[in-house]
């Protein structure tokens, strides 16, 4: 069945970086376009970036526009989250999905706090 | 930019009652472009609508989209105890690609 594990969050300072891995399973990872959506605490969902299957296209929300890159490595089932120059705003869980229009498949997601 | 605004913010029911949704965009959104999703707490979000009305892998047919434009409606027929929950409009579109609406509680009345 279809499996999206993220890991990589954790507590860093104001400033920090971090990098979220997602890996991916019982499905053909290289055809399917990704996304990096998170959630604040007791908050909505927000969409963060988004990668084509073959990773020639990148978009990100204005908020990590600069900061944040997403990469993916279609040999490894991997999917990535470089984030640069945390702020406190960006503490949240962050989901990686699978979908080009929709997301239809979500990991658990990893929790980042940004905190001094 | 396409802002999405759910009605209403909470919606309180009972078991077997009927759930009308509503989300409604700030500019036309082509409905092969519109999802719903759904989330328990602590729980990540599951698709249950795509294309407007496309109910998703496994869906129950209780759960039924509808609309077009401006103006989407997710109707749950008869509500069962798994169905409280939190609900999230999404359009998929240019800048920004995504875009969710704030959510919809639906919890027992």
């Amino acid at each position: 069945q279809v499996q999206l594990v993220e890991s990589g969050g954790g507590l860093v300072k104001p400033g920090g970086s971090l990098r979220l891995s997602c890996a991916a399973s019982g499905f053909t990872f290289s055809d399917y376009s990704m996304s990096w959506i998170r959630q604040a605490p007791g908050k909505g969902l927000e969409w963060v970036s988004y990668i084509s299957s073959g990773g020639s296209t990148k978009n990100y929300a204005d908020s990590v526009k600069g900061r944040f890159t997403i990469s993916r490595d279609n040999a490894k089932n991997s999917l990535y989250l470089q984030m640069n120059s945390l702020r406190a705003e960006d503490s949240a869980v962050y989901y990686c999905a699978s979908g080009s229009y929709y997301n239809d498949y979500w990991g658990q997601g990893t929790l980042v706090t940004v905190s001094s | 930019e396409i802002v999405l605004t759910q009605s209403p913010g909470t919606l309180s029911l009972s078991p077997g009652e009927r759930a009308t949704l509503s989300c409604r965009a700030s500019q036309s959104v082509s409905s092969s472009y519109l999802a719903w999703y759904q989330q328990k707490p602590g729980q990540a979000p599951r698709l249950l609508i795509y294309g407007a009305s496309s109910r998703a892998t496994g869906i129950p047919d209780r759960f039924s989209g509808s609309g077009s434009g401006t103006d989407f409606t997710l109707t749950i027929s008869r509500l069962e105890p798994e169905d409280f929950a939190v609900y999230y409009c999404q359009q998929y579109g240019s800048s920004p690609l995504f875009t969710f609406g704030p959510g919809t509680k639906v919890d027992v009345k």
